[in-house]
């Protein structure tokens, strides 16, 4: 996972707290992404940036709110965490658009009670 | 570690041997497909990527080989050794930003 950063690595909170999920890369990229991982599931995409300054919904938005603060950082906030968001959440990056590789952070654990 | 990838469907080979990993695709217009792997505790690593207008291609002890009359995709691993052990999972994309990841299969490798 070299070149991308996602901080932090665990965080366990109550329901209705909030927090900012932070990523960071310096690939050089210009197009970011936030997934989550659950149990059993592919990756699904909550918003992707595609170049700085821009941001659009994905697979499953509701809950999440997202910030491209600059071309190397994209950072992910949940205002009032539900239970249902306990998951694995990844940061990735591409090049370009869709048809091109994307690199993904290391991931945070993420434990809502 | 993670709890990634509970009730995955499972492969077991012996080191040395040869492994194939299969995956059905669901969109007949997707045109790049990449496998990935993930070890436990770690982020997706790229391994290999195909577009439609090929049917194989090779990579360091890697073949994915593509039939879009099916939409079937495989991933080869030649001489399989116990530090190829992880989930590996495809992902199809139809040239927008919203790649479709399937959910994996575990591959355990046995000394």
């Amino acid at each position: 996972n070299a070149g991308v950063t996602q901080t932090p690595k665990f965080q366990v909170l109550k329901t209705g707290q909030s927090m900012t999920l932070q990523c960071a890369q310096d690939m050089n990229h210009n197009s970011m992404y936030w997934y989550r991982q659950d149990p059993g599931m592919g990756l699904r995409l909550i918003y992707y940036s595609a170049s700085e300054g821009t941001t659009d919904k994905g697979e499953v938005p509701n809950g999440y709110n997202v910030s491209r603060l600059n071309k190397r950082e994209f950072s992910l906030r949940l205002e009032s965490a539900a239970p249902s968001q306990t998951s694995v959440y990844f940061c990735a990056n591409s090049r370009l658009a869709g048809t091109d590789t994307q690199y993904f952070g290391p991931g945070t654990r993420l434990t809502v009670l | 570690g993670e709890s990634v990838g509970l009730h995955l469907p499972t492969l077991s080979v012996q080191e040395g041997d040869n492994s194939i990993i299969n995956c059905a695709y669901s969109n007949s217009a997707s045109d790049y497909f990449i496998w990935y792997k993930q070890e436990s505790g770690k982020g997706p690593q790229f391994i290999i990527d195909i577009r439609s207008n090929m049917d194989k291609r090779q990579g360091q002890r890697v073949t994915v080989l593509l039939n879009k009359t099916v939409k079937h995709l495989s991933l080869q691993i030649a001489a399989t050794q116990p530090g190829d052990s992880a989930v590996y999972f495809c992902a199809e994309n139809t040239g927008g930003f919203k790649t479709i990841f399937g959910a994996g299969t575990r591959l355990f490798v046995k000394a």
